[in-house]
């Protein structure tokens, strides 16, 4: 089952900041965080692991809540550079290896 | 550099032919993944594999085959092309060690099915 991704989509002006959600129904391993702009590849952002060990993006930070099966995505001061759709990915124990995508989020960063 | 290759970038076929997607990378990557991309449903997983003669069905697997002969190489086979089988199709691969990995997606495919 898909994991919930909210908002479906934002508008931002540059400088303001985002938050995506990512909700899963079932308990998680680790979420993943992409950022695809149109017409290109989806590129790695972040890795959220249960128990708290993450590796990511300088510029972009993220929490995941064991609890509720949740990650949010925070986009500070954003850029127009981070316009695009962010897809969350999870993966459900260590070793499965493959993510389940959200349906994304699209961000639009106006001047 | 390591890359990961996807031909053609652009197809157009007709209903009921069989086609093949190719997917290479270099990376020396043990796990390799399909997907498919449609407006309204994100990225699906198709087929994917962790290593050599490995393959896996994925969650939108039907109509779909895959085989891995070598760890560069993971084609993807249409066996009777349908035009609910129009979309994007991203190939991507990761090391599969560790704990923290993360994937890298070709350029995709656009496939359209007329």
């Amino acid at each position: 089952q898909q994991p919930v991704q909210s908002p479906q989509a934002v508008i931002l002006r540059e400088g303001e900041d985002a938050v995506i959600n990512c909700s899963s129904s079932k308990a998680l391993y680790s979420v993943h965080w992409y950022r695809q702009k149109h017409g290109e590849a989806p590129v790695f952002l972040m890795i959220l692991l249960k128990g708290g060990e993450q590796k990511g993006h300088e510029k972009i930070s993220a929490s995941f809540n064991e609890k509720k099966q949740q990650s949010s995505l925070y986009l500070t001061a954003s850029q127009l550079s981070y316009s695009g759709t962010y897809f969350c990915g999870t993966e459900l124990y260590f070793g499965n290896e493959k993510l389940t995508f959200g349906t994304g989020t699209r961000l639009t960063i106006i001047p | 550099d390591a890359e990961i290759t996807q031909s053609p970038r652009h197809k157009i076929t007709e209903t009921g032919r069989q086609v093949t997607l190719a997917c290479h990378q270099t990376w020396n990557h043990n796990n390799m993944f399909w997907y498919r991309q449609d407006l309204g449903h994100g990225l699906r997983l198709i087929h994917y594999s962790y290593g050599v003669h490995d393959t896996n069905k994925g969650e939108v697997s039907d109509g779909y085959s895959v085989s891995r002969s070598n760890t560069e190489d993971l084609p993807l086979t249409l066996e009777s092309a349908a035009s609910s089988q129009t979309s994007v199709y991203f190939c991507a691969s990761s090391a599969g060690t560790g704990r923290l990995y993360e994937q890298y997606f070709g350029p995709g495919t656009r496939l359209t099915v007329t």
